[in-house]
């Protein structure tokens, strides 16, 4: 299976702050990545897909980076309404895998 | 629109089981894929399996192999997961999810339900 490593595990930022959070696997996935975003109580939403793309209707704060087995997503002014966990997913290959998450908390 | 609503998440004994239905909305289950995704207290997301609408493949975790089957009614526009022999690290929501982006081998997911409570538990 392709693991992954995604980091940090928990982010605390205030308003306005630039935020990254990564996500590393166990080999090479080219660009099969997606973003997912899940608020307490919510089912999770997906965010970015192929690495970079946007989801229709996500804020365009939200963008992804990344190919082969190093990626990112960033939120580029962080707004009290992104307050959740976040989760990378593979799908290069079965079984389909995700990160550990990155629980966000506004200051 | 397009949803899916779960159902048939409970209480149950370890060793029990335990049959979750998924049903869709403004899209035909004919043609996607539909995968169950769960969610342990204080864990992260893990994948279980996936059956794909146009030729029936099926997919499974290693960690429910044998023990979980995953199923369709295309007339009910309905995919069901029978959850047999099950165990205290069953325990989860279990959300129903569609396969909407492909890399031709694997799929990441565009739209999901509210997601249904299993209790695996004496």
């Amino acid at each position: 299976d392709i693991q992954m490593t995604q980091s940090p595990s928990t982010l605390s930022a205030s308003v306005g702050d630039r935020v990254t959070i990564t996500c590393r696997t166990s080999q090479s996935i080219s660009e099969w990545l997606a973003w997912y975003q899940q608020k307490p109580g919510r089912a999770p939403k997906v965010l970015i897909y192929q690495a970079s793309i946007l989801e229709s209707g996500v804020p365009s704060r939200f963008s992804g980076s990344g190919s082969g087995t190093e990626f990112a997503l960033t939120i580029s002014s962080l707004q009290p309404d992104d307050l959740a966990t976040y989760y990378c997913q593979q799908y290069n290959r079965y079984p389909p895998t995700f990160g550990g998450g990155t629980k966000v908390e506004i200051k | 629109e397009m949803q899916v609503v779960e159902s048939g998440g409970d209480l149950v004994q370890p060793g029990g089981s335990l049959r979750l239905s998924c049903v869709a909305s403004r899209f035909s289950l004919s043609g996607s894929i539909i995968g169950w995704v769960r969610r342990a207290p204080g864990k992260g997301l893990e994948w279980v399996s996936t059956i794909s609408g146009i030729d029936g493949s099926t997919y499974y975790a290693d960690s429910v192999e044998g023990r979980f089957t995953i199923s369709k009614d295309n007339s009910r526009n309905t995919v069901h997961l029978q959850m047999n022999s099950l165990r205290v690290e069953d325990t989860a929501v279990y959300y129903c999810t569609r396969e909407g982006y492909t890399s031709g081998w694997c799929g990441a997911f565009d739209v999901w339900g509210h997601g249904t409570m299993v209790t695996v538990s004496s």
